[in-house]
């Protein structure tokens, strides 16, 4: 049962336009979102949360987007560099549970050209 | 400041042997968490560790075993070695284990032959 979903494998985006990665949950009781990215050969690093009670988070170049309604969130990279290029994974954390026991998507590798 | 630091980072067993895996948390961190990363899939919750006492475990056979030792680092066995638990490890660590987000070392890359 995948309650976390990125149903897109790869993206590839031009430096300097917009990347959109998504992500899909069927869990309720998730109530705090999250972002991490990962290079290769090194362990996922934080980008970007968000909790349940707000609908955006900004942090510089990238936006949280979160459509609780429609179990649906959104990454927005603007502008995309080449050193974004890596896989990004959502995570979910339930409520009254440690926000290091997460349930992740199987992550979406983002290529940006120059 | 260290980040966290797992040994070791390639680890080749045969079937049926038992795999350790050592993490050691960022200074000052209580809760140590356990992932794996099987090849093509997301990272899955595997065991959480907080003031020496395991918290939680995921969907995983209880020969995923570990422990979390006085000073905070933890180790992760795996017993009778399958081929399907060739994955990527991954330890994280948080502050506390109820409202800071969590830090992952680079990973160990378990190879069963």
């Amino acid at each position: 049962d995948q309650q976390v979903k990125q149903n897109s494998p790869s993206l590839s985006v031009q430096e300097g336009r917009i990347s959109i990665l998504n992500c899909d949950y069927t869990n309720s009781m998730f109530d705090y979102f999250l972002w991490y990215k990962k290079y290769p050969a090194e362990g996922p690093t934080f980008l970007i949360s968000i909790s349940s009670i707000k609908d955006k988070n900004e942090d510089g170049r990238f936006t949280v987007f979160l459509n609780k309604s429609a179990k649906h969130l959104s990454l927005h990279i603007v502008p995309s560099q080449p050193g974004d290029s890596a896989v990004y994974f959502c995570a979910a954390k339930a409520g009254g549970t440690s926000y290091g026991k997460l349930t992740f998507g199987q992550g979406t590798i983002l290529t940006v050209h120059p | 400041e260290a980040g966290v630091t797992q040994s070791p980072t390639h680890l080749i067993k045969t079937r049926g042997q038992q795999a350790t895996l050592r993490c050691s948390p960022i200074s000052g961190h209580t809760s140590v968490y356990w992932y794996q990363q099987a090849l093509g899939l997301g990272l899955q919750f595997l065991l959480w560790y907080d003031e020496g006492e395991e918290r939680n475990r995921g969907n995983f056979p209880p020969r995923f075993s570990g422990r979390q030792f006085p000073n905070y680092s933890s180790e992760l066995n795996v017993n009778a070695l399958e081929l399907e638990d060739s994955a990527l490890y991954l330890c994280a660590s948080s502050l506390t284990s109820m409202n800071t987000e969590a830090f992952f070392g680079q990973g160990t890359r378990l190879t069963v032959v």
